[in-house]
């Protein structure tokens, strides 16, 4: 069974629309870690965020911003206006401590976003 | 900060020949990954190492896969012999342990393989 799903493969929107990029995950432990990471056309993955299961509040950074909801098993990330440089792959991750306590992140399958001029 | 460097960038070989991965984690770091990442199957952890350790090998696809860790500096990722399937991109990472960092691991900019 998947522990992290990104039901989005692709979006699509036009330069300045908001977005929003959903995770879902699954994990019986009380402490895990959420994170999300960028991967743009060059390749690279770049870590953005990361959330631990004990702070629920929402974070804002610039146009981005991420929504953890314990209570729906939800981490989404909202990107407000935006540009052409945030096309890209998104990933969402997990890292529990039930594997002997090693919080070794499991990656979600990634939503393509591409944003239109 | 040097961030987790991997060579080589690029690399198009033959089946059948051997193919070495080469990574150095960030300085200080205790743990190592490899992951793959492939149209097919997405990110795929292959093994990780703890204090140049290997840990967790389960993801391994075969035994023509081997990776090494011969001190914290330095990691290799072998393929012998290589097949056209292996083509994908190969991810070195690694993080520090704790709840500072939060367990972040930080990658690599991937070693892209093809195999003709």
């Amino acid at each position: 069974a998947q522990k992290v799903t990104q039901a989005q493969t692709e979006i699509s929107v036009v330069e300045k629309e908001d977005v929003t990029l959903d995770c879902v995950y699954e994990t019986r432990d009380t402490t895990y870690y959420l994170f999300w990471y960028k991967q743009p056309p060059s390749g690279e993955l770049v870590f953005l965020i990361r959330r631990n299961s004990f702070d629920e509040q929402n974070e804002i950074s610039g146009r981005y911003s991420w929504n953890f909801q314990k209570s729906t098993s939800s981490f989404n990330f909202t990107i407000t206006a935006s540009q052409v440089v945030d096309s890209a792959v998104y990933f969402c991750a997990l890292s529990e401590g039930a594997s002997g306590g090693s919080y070794i992140p499991t990656f979600g399958r990634g939503t393509s976003l591409i944003v239109h001029p | 900060d040097a961030g987790v460097i991997q060579s080589p960038r690029h690399e198009v070989t033959e089946m059948g020949q051997e193919v070495t991965l080469r990574c150095k984690p960030i300085s200080g770091h205790d743990y190592l990954f490899w992951y793959r990442q492939t149209m097919m199957r997405g990110l795929e952890l292959l093994i990780y190492f703890n204090n140049n350790v290997p840990i967790d090998d389960s993801g391994m696809p075969e035994d023509r896969f081997s990776a090494k860790m011969p001190n914290a500096s330095f990691s290799t990722l072998k393929i012998q012999p290589s097949e056209p399937r292996d083509s994908a991109v190969y991810f070195c990472a690694s993080r520090t342990r704790g709840v500072r960092s939060g367990n972040t691991i930080y990658f690599g900019e991937g070693s892209w393989l093809t195999v003709v």
